[in-house]
């Protein structure tokens, strides 16, 4: 029973473009949201998180948006650059549920120069 | 100066055996995580641990058992080794608390070791 789902399982940009990489999820106890970064061959990386009481969140060229009624998140990423091409994960937790996180399938991001 | 740090990076065995990953963190944090990335790339919680108490415990096998000897370290034992549990085993720590702040949650993850049961 996928709680976090991210639909697309691939997405090629071309460098200096915006990525937007969607997340929904089905949970509604959820009040937390992150999204990683991964590599080939390393663990993942936390990117950028945002707290259900907000709707936005952004950290240099990452930006998260959280619109709670639809349940989706999305992350964008302007502009977009060659390191940047990596795997990318949602993630939500409940509070008061110690950090456990459930992960989407993740999006791979390409990012073409 | 690695944060988290898993050994090893990668193992094979055959089926049957019994096998041990080793997992450190030196960032600090009360509470430490296995999870399992399998096939189809989801990443699934299995344990945690805070404070050398075991705080989740997912449904996993009981062949799969994780041990605190203190609070930097949570190693996962694996007995009985199935084909199935060829996986990327990834540990993660972080400060989370219950009814914490949320931020808390922000897990640093391992280079993950590569379980290949043949």
């Amino acid at each position: 029973d996928q709680q976090v789902k991210q639909n697309s399982p691939s997405l090629s940009v071309q460098e200096g473009r915006i990525s937007i990489l969607n997340c929904d999820y089905t949970n509604s106890m959820f009040d937390y949201f992150l999204w990683y970064k991964k590599y080939p061959a390393e663990g993942p990386t936390f990117l950028i998180s945002i707290s259900s009481i907000k709707d936005k969140n952004e950290d240099g060229r990452f930006t998260v948006f959280l619109n709670k009624s639809a349940k989706h998140l999305s992350l964008h990423i302007v502009p977009s650059q060659p390191g940047d091409s990596a795997v990318y994960f949602c993630a939500a937790s409940e509070d008061d549920s110690w950090g456990k996180l459930q992960f989407g399938a993740g999006t791979q991001v390409v990012v073409t120069p | 100066d690695t944060a988290v740090s898993q050994t090893p990076k990668y193992l094979v065995t055959q089926m049957g055996n019994d096998k041990s990953i080793k997992c450190e963190q030196n960032l600090g944090h009360d509470t430490m995580y296995w999870y399992k990335q399998d096939s189809k790339k989801f990443l699934k919680i299995m344990f945690s641990y805070n404070n050398k108490e075991l705080i989740i415990n997912e449904t996993v096998p009981n062949r799969f058992s994780p041990k605190s000897p203190d609070k930097a370290h949570l190693n996962l034992h694996i007995n009985s080794l199935e084909l199935g549990d060829s996986a990327v085993y990834f540990c993660a720590s972080s400060q989370a608390l219950a009814g914490g702040t949320s931020s808390y949650n922000e897990q640093f993850f391992g280079p993950g070791t590569r379980l290949t049961v043949l």
